[in-house]
């Protein structure tokens, strides 16, 4: 066990709709990175949040947003889902500064119809 | 383009030595990280560092470019996919990770 969570483990969306996506990360971290994993890919960055401010962004579009709360919980949103968002979504937190390992979650599994 | 390549299957026999080889194209990448995932699991660490390292079964090699992992007495619950990753220094954590497709491993009996 990995101290991850994740919420919900699968879901079914349909095309222009949004989605919030939940992580409980591990206690004490302040770092939590969201990737999304294709289907016969490697997980791939989406952003990542540092006590609560966006510390970094991957090659993702302004619609997939996210939000890190106090007490160990963060957020992905996706507004305006495309068939090409169906993935595993994954989130890794990690103690910056100290730890050079991120923990993952188990991902939740969206689907986009 | 920041880029991690690894072979997409490599197969093995029950109890050899099995060498699941990966290198990157990333700018600022020191670090190697070798992940297993079962589907439906959360990705696992296995091995890590920017030299060679050893944790239980798992031997990793390093080169600034390349990296190994290489499993001990593969067994057949070894089955899964292995994700190399790279990560920089000075990229803040080790969570802005550039995987690979990740590498699938048979183990015949």
């Amino acid at each position: 066990e990995t101290g991850v969570t994740q919420s919900p483990t699968h879901l079914i969306k349909t095309r222009g709709q949004q989605v919030t996506l939940r992580c409980s990360s591990q206690s004490g971290h302040n770092t939590v990175s969201w990737y999304q994993q294709a289907l016969g890919q490697g997980p791939q960055f989406i952003f990542q949040y540092y006590r609560e401010e966006e510390n970094g962004r991957g090659n993702f579009p302004p619609r997939f947003s996210g939000l890190q709360f106090p007490h160990d919980s963060s957020a992905l949103n996706v507004n305006a889902l495309e068939l090409d968002d169906s993935a595993l979504y994954l989130c890794a937190s990690s103690q910056r500064g100290t730890s050079t390992e991120a923990f993952f979650g188990q991902g939740t599994r969206l689907t986009v119809v | 383009k920041d880029q991690v390549f690894q072979p997409s299957t490599v197969a093995s026999s029950e109890g050899a030595v099995v060498e699941i080889f990966c290198n990157h194209s990333v700018s600022n990448a020191y670090n190697f990280f070798w992940y297993l995932h079962f589907p439906g699991c959360a990705p696992r660490l296995l091995v890590k560092g920017s030299k060679p390292s050893q944790q239980g079964r798992y031997n990793m090699t390093y080169e600034r470019f390349s990296s190994s992992l290489l499993i001990l007495q593969v067994r057949e619950a070894d089955a899964a996919v292995y994700y190399c990753a790279g990560c920089g220094i000075g990229t803040g954590t080790a969570s802005k990770l550039t995987f690979g497709t990740g590498t699938r491993l048979q183990v015949t009996l």
